[in-house]
């Protein structure tokens, strides 16, 4: 079945840089990466996603890029704030709507 | 308000004591999804159901039954708990099953087994 790697673990960046979280996929019949992000105590929310026809997305500050040949895909975080700090988690699913999820990682922006 | 419910959203129960979670939603949404969250597991998809009676194991559905009766509505069914059972448990759902489209969660019932 598929499999998804996610790292770090745990990630802290000064305020202000970037910071980016890697994911790899096992199952090369995913076709969605959503990635969502979760503060302390709250649900899971999505902030980007990607479909496997598409290289890169951006979003303000947020960009997610796949590599379909490598079967992994990266979240990028530019201009880091306090309000970024949460677990973020990335996912891979099928076209039969199975979702894998990354184990998460935790991200701390220090002032 | 749109929205994904849950509830409880706290409970404290003994081993072998049936229970069951509820979850609605008022989307009309098609696809609706179990989770538990474990420290350091991440999120791992326990059933699935891509409409009205229709259901899907996920990843980790040993211990858990679901059934999906109505549209907005997919109770997640513990016939006799244990202790491994203890979780952080997420309903989502979204709008058409098999689209690229946002799963919107619930939020959240803490589970203890004891």
């Amino acid at each position: 079945g598929e499999n998804v790697e996610q790292h770090p673990s745990t990630l802290s960046v000064q305020e202000g840089d970037s910071a980016v979280i890697k994911c790899t996929y096992s199952d090369s019949a995913s076709n969605y990466f959503p990635w969502y992000k979760q503060e302390l105590g709250k649900r899971p929310q999505l902030i980007i996603d990607i479909r496997s026809n598409v290289g890169e997305k951006k979003d303000q500050r947020i960009a997610v890029t796949l590599n379909k040949t490598a079967k992994h895909f990266s979240l990028h975080i530019t201009e880091t704030q306090p309000e970024d700090s949460a677990v973020y988690f990335c996912a891979a699913s099928t076209w039969d709507d199975k979702i894998i999820f990354g184990k998460g990682t935790r991200l701390h922006i220090l002032p | 308000e749109a929205q994904v419910t849950q509830n409880p959203r706290y409970l404290i129960t003994v081993t072998g004591k049936k229970l069951t979670v509820t979850c609605s939603q008022n989307m009309n949404h098609e696809y609706m999804s179990w989770y538990r969250q474990d420290p350091g597991l991440g999120l791992r998809q326990i059933y699935y159901s891509m409409n009205v009676e229709v259901t899907d194991k996920g990843d980790v559905p040993e211990g858990y039954k679901v059934s999906r009766k109505e549209k907005r509505n997919f109770p997640l069914i513990l016939e006799s708990p244990s202790p491994n059972q203890t979780s952080l448990y997420f309903c989502a759902s979204k709008d058409v099953a098999g689209g690229y489209n946002e799963q919107f969660f619930g939020p959240g019932t803490r589970l203890t087994v004891l």
